[in-house]
């Protein structure tokens, strides 16, 4: 089992539509989860991080993190064309300077 | 805050020559800079983790040899790829961890594309 597990999709949704992405992990030990958004020939963009269990907020994006269930979600409201991107989660532990385990990422299409 | 920039961009080379990348963080001290290269539709592959000061960390299966890290400063990390082949083609990307955080968020430059003839 490979330690961060994350569908590639790709996934295609009309614009407005509500968008959620997911990844399931098998360390319990892992304790920082991050969300990063890649544009084609880009480098990663960190889009949100927590460290606890339950949602955080930021705009559009709601972060989820279920840690008994070793599952976390991004979720996108009123998705825009220019959300079209490859997201990937990322987590570890926290301790800064340490190694981050990648999912393999999403590939979002939004059409308007 | 929070920038990492990454030079060239691109670079074009002929076979059995040696490329220099470099990786700085331009508004914060990195103590550890991390190296990864990405293959078109695959994701983020870590090479090795640079730690200023000190020899940096490699993988498993990837040549220390070939894949030179030098992290002379706190802001400067910088990757040597030596005798580059067509098989080292690829997108190479770096991240600095932000000590100033108190956490291990990651911040990642632009990459740089690697094209060998």
């Amino acid at each position: 089992q490979k330690e961060v597990e994350q569908d590639p999709g790709p996934l295609s949704v009309p614009e407005g539509a509500i968008v959620s992405l997911n990844c399931t992990y098998s360390n319990s030990a892992f304790q920082y989860f991050m969300w990063y958004r890649q544009y084609s020939r880009k480098g990663p963009e960190l889009l949100m991080y927590t460290y606890s269990s339950g949602n955080k907020e930021d705009g559009r994006f709601t972060a989820q993190v279920d840690k008994s269930s070793k599952y976390i979600s991004l979720f996108i409201r009123d998705s825009q064309p220019s959300d079209s991107a490859t997201y990937l989660c990322a987590m570890g532990l926290r301790q800064a300077g340490t190694a981050l385990i990648f999912g393999k990422g999403t590939t979002l299409s939004v059409s308007s | 805050g929070a920038v990492v920039s990454q030079h060239p961009s691109r670079v074009i080379c002929k076979s059995g020559t040696s490329v220099k990348i470099e990786c700085r963080s331009l508004d914060f001290q990195a103590t550890t800079m991390f190296w990864y290269r990405q293959f078109p539709k695959q994701s983020l592959m870590l090479m090795a983790t640079s730690n200023e000061g000190s020899k940096a960390t490699y993988e498993q299966g990837v040549e220390k040899d070939k894949f030179l890290i030098n992290h002379a400063s706190l802001t400067l990390s910088t990757l040597t790829v030596t005798s580059a082949h067509p098989e080292d083609s690829s997108f190479y990307i770096c991240s600095a961890s932000h000590p100033g955080q108190g956490d291990n968020t990651q911040y990642f430059g632009p990459g740089t594309r690697l094209t060998v003839l």
